[in-house]
């Protein structure tokens, strides 16, 4: 079964540097979402992206983050100044097509800010 | 905000049905139901959807009312493995439409 893969698994990095959380999507895959959760709470939406732009962000999903889809095949998290607050899991999902589908998930970034 | 309601917790014994329910009385007509899982930390699973009809594949059962207010989820024979929290979520349509996801119900498979 094709899957949604996200590397690495885990990364810690210090406060104010920047990180790239990657995801390869599955390939005949029209839309692209990033999600985040933080130990013990729900599950919140971060951004969705179609045919090279974002479709919709949340509030979360400030000038600090960014994402691309640099060669049609990845599509990447980038936080440029990170905070202690964007310690939490990180989840990429891709999908098909709208609504007809659901959509696949990663298994995560674990990303830990210190 | 989530516009579903959902146990915070079930039990269920080992090779009996599962019936989670879900409540989404301020659902709209092209609103669908879906159906999530996650075990532990791991990313979201898919499991069914449905937009009023009632749905069945190799997972579960989709149970939606007939004035779309609540739908149950239904695994016919629960194993251990299907310990996990259940998301009910309604999306709207429309493309590239996000999940809003609420707490869940937690699943405990016991044998």
């Amino acid at each position: 079964e094709p899957e949604v893969t996200q590397t690495p698994s885990h990364q810690v990095t210090q406060m104010g540097q920047e990180v790239i959380l990657r995801c390869v999507p599955i390939s005949n895959h029209l839309y692209f979402y990033w999600y985040r959760q933080i130990l013990g709470q729900k599950v919140e939406f971060l951004v969705s992206f179609y045919n090279n732009e974002i479709s919709e962000k949340s509030e979360i999903f400030d000038d600090q983050f960014s994402v691309e889809r640099p060669d049609g095949s990845n599509f990447t998290l980038k936080i440029r100044s990170t905070k202690l607050e964007d310690s939490a899991m990180y989840f990429c999902a891709s999908e098909r097509s709208g609504t007809n589908y659901g959509y696949t998930f990663g298994s995560g970034t674990r990303l830990t800010v210190v | 905000d989530a516009k579903t309601t959902q146990p915070p917790s079930m039990d269920c014994a080992e090779g009996r049905a599962a019936n989670l329910p879900c409540n989404h009385s301020t659902i709209s007509g092209n609103e669908y139901v879906y159906w999530y899982r996650q075990i532990h930390s791991q990313g979201p699973q898919y499991i069914i959807h449905g937009l009023k009809n009632n749905e069945t594949n190799e997972m579960a059962s989709l149970i939606i009312t007939e004035d779309r207010k609540s739908s149950t989820l239904i695994l016919p024979h629960a194993t251990l493995r299907d310990t996990a929290v259940y998301y009910c979520i309604v999306r709207s349509t429309g493309t590239a439409s996000k999940l809003t996801f609420g707490t869940g119900t937690r699943l405990q498979v016991t044998l």
